[in-house]
């Protein structure tokens, strides 16, 4: 079975600071994990995923993640945040079947 | 390219009362997902097809909800009868024809906000 956990629903960060958005998993396979971003009455985006290979990932709009199998993590950062990337942002996991888990969601505020 | 369109936006029902949500994914793309979406927790996956068929549907209660996908292009779900814990945003999403869900980039659409009163 596979989950994943968000820290934190709610992240707030000065306008050009560090943006770290947080997520752990659980996976009794090797888990292929994702980070969607979703905007205010609109859909889910991808940002990133991971599936094999390069330990580091670099997404859309500047992000990036590192899988961390000893740590069962998969963080999300950026170096410099934006006032653009308010949004929700959701962790998600899969593993060799059909289904797909997604966390519960971290709420970035950016402050300007 | 059109992105995935959902209808309608916004659906206000009273308990016991029936309803319907209209997807109509990318052009090309063989698998369709419909998700429900609680306040304040992650997209669940209800269903997911591969052109008409079903892929997977362990998590639709299947004695309230069924979905369609006749022609292989546009779904449909409905919830019949509707009880107040379906208040929930219900999305659709799509992908190209790999049916594993993890080898693929599923585009989300904007989705049905669904309030039961």
């Amino acid at each position: 079975a596979q989950s994943v956990t968000q820290l934190g629903s709610h992240v707030s960060v000065s306008e050009g600071a560090l943006v770290l958005l947080r997520c752990n998993y659980s996976s009794s396979v090797p888990p292929y994990l994702f980070w969607y971003v979703q905007y205010p009455n609109q859909g889910l985006q991808l940002l990133l995923k991971y599936t094999t290979g390069a330990t580091l990932v670099k997404g859309i709009n500047g992000f990036e993640a590192e899988f961390k199998k000893s740590e069962t993590s998969f963080h999300l950062t950026k170096p410099s945040a934006h006032m653009s990337d308010a949004a929700e942002y959701f962790c998600a996991v899969s593993g060799t079947g059909n289904q797909f888990y997604f966390g519960t969601g971290t709420s970035l505020t950016v402050i300007p | 390219e059109a992105g995935v369109a959902q209808s309608p936006r916004y659906k206000i029902i009273e308990k016991r009362q029936s309803v319907a949500f209209w997807c109509n994914p990318i052009s090309g793309h063989a698998t369709l997902y419909w998700y429900q979406q609680i306040l304040g927790q992650g997209p669940k996956l209800l269903i997911q097809f591969q052109n008409n068929g079903v892929v997977d549907d362990s998590q639709l209660p299947k004695d309230r909800f069924s979905a369609e996908r006749l022609k292989g292009v546009d779904s449909t779900l409905k919830i019949q009868p509707a009880k107040l814990e379906d208040s929930a945003v219900y999305l659709c999403a799509s992908s190209f024809r790999v049916p594993n869900i993890a080898k693929n980039i599923q585009y989300f659409g904007a989705g049905t906000r669904l309030s039961v009163l």
